[in-house]
């Protein structure tokens, strides 16, 4: 089975601090996906990339940045966090847009 | 972005019961998918219906797919327990950049009581 790992399952960090979360997936997909998750609001597209070193914004791209370096592992940076990036982070990846695999989220509590 | 938008957005039934949520999007679709949440982990892919399909089946799942009316439903027969969990239907998007990528409603919230 693909698996999609997420590296933290809680994170706290405070205002301002550079955050970094990682993704890592094993089954060589090309795509990888960055979402975040609120009540209400359902799940929000920050950012995409669909290869080595190639990125997208989502509809959310602000205050985020992202990297992929290698095909296994894209990283989802919060330049200065602020209280309301607090979110349930989610990773994905995909050989196409037919079925993601989903990370098991990062809880992220912005102080 | 368009959106595919669940309903209800809550749902309690006993076990036993078969569970229905709809889905109901704007334009255009190459598929549509369906997503399963258990609280607080991350989402699982259930099902995928083409856009010139109609119906699909997958163990107690079945999804319909109306493309007239840009709707879709997720039945679940022969509910249990377990099936307790938020689903979300999600639809493709072309972006600007000409990739594709999936964007998700809002989710419905089943929950099973036993």
């Amino acid at each position: 089975d693909v698996k999609v790992t997420q590296s933290s399952r809680y994170l706290v960090k405070r205002t301002g601090e550079k955050v970094f979360l990682e993704c890592v997936q094993d089954m060589d997909h090309e795509n990888m996906f960055w979402y975040r998750q609120d009540p209400g609001l359902g799940l929000r597209l920050i950012y995409f990339s669909y290869d080595v070193k190639m990125k997208e914004k989502g509809d959310i791209p602000e205050g985020y940045s992202v990297s992929r370096e290698k095909k296994e592992r894209f990283s989802l940076i919060l330049e200065s966090a602020s209280t309301n990036q607090t979110s349930m982070y989610l990773c994905a990846s995909s050989l196409s847009a037919y079925g993601y695999t989903f990370g098991s989220g990062t809880r992220l509590t912005v102080v | 972005s368009q959106q595919g938008e669940e309903d209800p957005q809550a749902l309690s039934i006993q076990e036993g019961e078969n569970a229905t949520m709809n889905c109901s999007y704007k334009t255009s679709i190459n598929n549509l998918q369906w997503y399963r949440q258990n609280s607080g982990r991350g989402l699982v892919h259930l099902i995928l219906i083409r856009s010139n399909e109609r119906e699909k089946h997958s163990g107690r799942l079945r999804v319909t797919l109306d493309t007239s009316k840009k709707s879709s439903s997720l039945l679940i027969t022969a509910s249990r327990a377990a099936d307790t969990a938020s689903y979300f239907c999600a639809t493709d998007e072309l972006t600007q950049g000409g990739s594709e990528k999936l964007v998700f409603g809002k989710g419905t919230k089943l929950t099973v009581n036993p």
